[in-house]
């Protein structure tokens, strides 16, 4: 069974910190990474997806992938309140044609 | 911007009801997907298909069917409703790039499904 990690949290991060959350993922030819935000009681919406090693920027948010190590992670940069829900890391592989979720990282921003 | 919408957005049901949950996508997406999601077990797949009347089990299709008759609507159908069939049901969508693992999935808004 191919698994997504995560730290279930709560991670807490003072307001206008870097948010730093992690996703280790088993399956070394998984090819596809997704980050989704999700409020509570409120269905996963997509933050960003990352194919290649490296990082990527998207305003406050920074995805970086490392493949050899089989690691994503999502950075937020200025962490307001706002930001506070739990964070989904997702895998692609296509050796089976499936997205994998990892069970989500809390994340608090405190004020 | 993709739309997926779900027909309700909480349901109460009794053990042994036959209970239908829609779901309608408004992007032309072929690839679409029912998950339930519960504390401390994330999300788990139950059923997806990636065309009209094309289906696949997930990874916990027991108790649960699906029915695609049109490409935008895919619907899930609990035959028996029963209790620990009490969860967030999420149907998501996409559209084919080349494999499912790299289609970026969006999710409508899901059901609470409480079964008593």
């Amino acid at each position: 069974q191919k698994e997504v990690e995560q730290n279930s949290g709560p991670l807490s991060v003072p307001e206008g910190a870097i948010a730093s959350l992690n996703c280790t993922y088993s399956d070394r030819v998984s090819q596809s990474f997704f980050w989704y935000r999700q409020y509570s009681g409120k269905s996963p919406e997509l933050i960003m997806s990352i194919y290649s090693n490296g990082d990527k920027e998207d305003g406050r948010f920074t995805a970086q992938l490392n493949k050899a190590s089989q690691y994503v992670s999502l950075l937020i940069r200025d962490s307001q309140p706002s930001d506070s829900a739990t964070y989904l890391c997702a895998v692609g592989t296509n050796r089976d044609d499936k997205i994998i979720f990892g069970k989500g990282t809390r994340l608090h921003i405190l004020p | 911007d993709v739309k997926v919408t779900q027909s309700s957005r909480y349901l109460v049901k009794r053990t042994g009801e036959k209970v239908f949950l829609e779901c309608v996508q408004d992007m032309d997406h072929e690839n679409m997907f029912w998950y339930r999601q519960d504390p401390g077990l994330g999300l788990r797949l139950i059923y997806f298909s990636y065309d009209v009347k094309m289906k696949e089990k997930g990874d916990i299709p027991e108790g649960y069917s699906v029915s695609r008759e049109k490409k935008e609507r895919f619907s899930l159908i609990l035959e028996s409703a029963s209790t620990n069939q009490t969860s967030m049901y999420l149907c998501a969508s996409s559209f084919p790039t080349g494999s499912p693992s790299t289609d970026t999935q969006y999710f409508g808004p899901g059901t609470r499904l409480t079964v008593l």
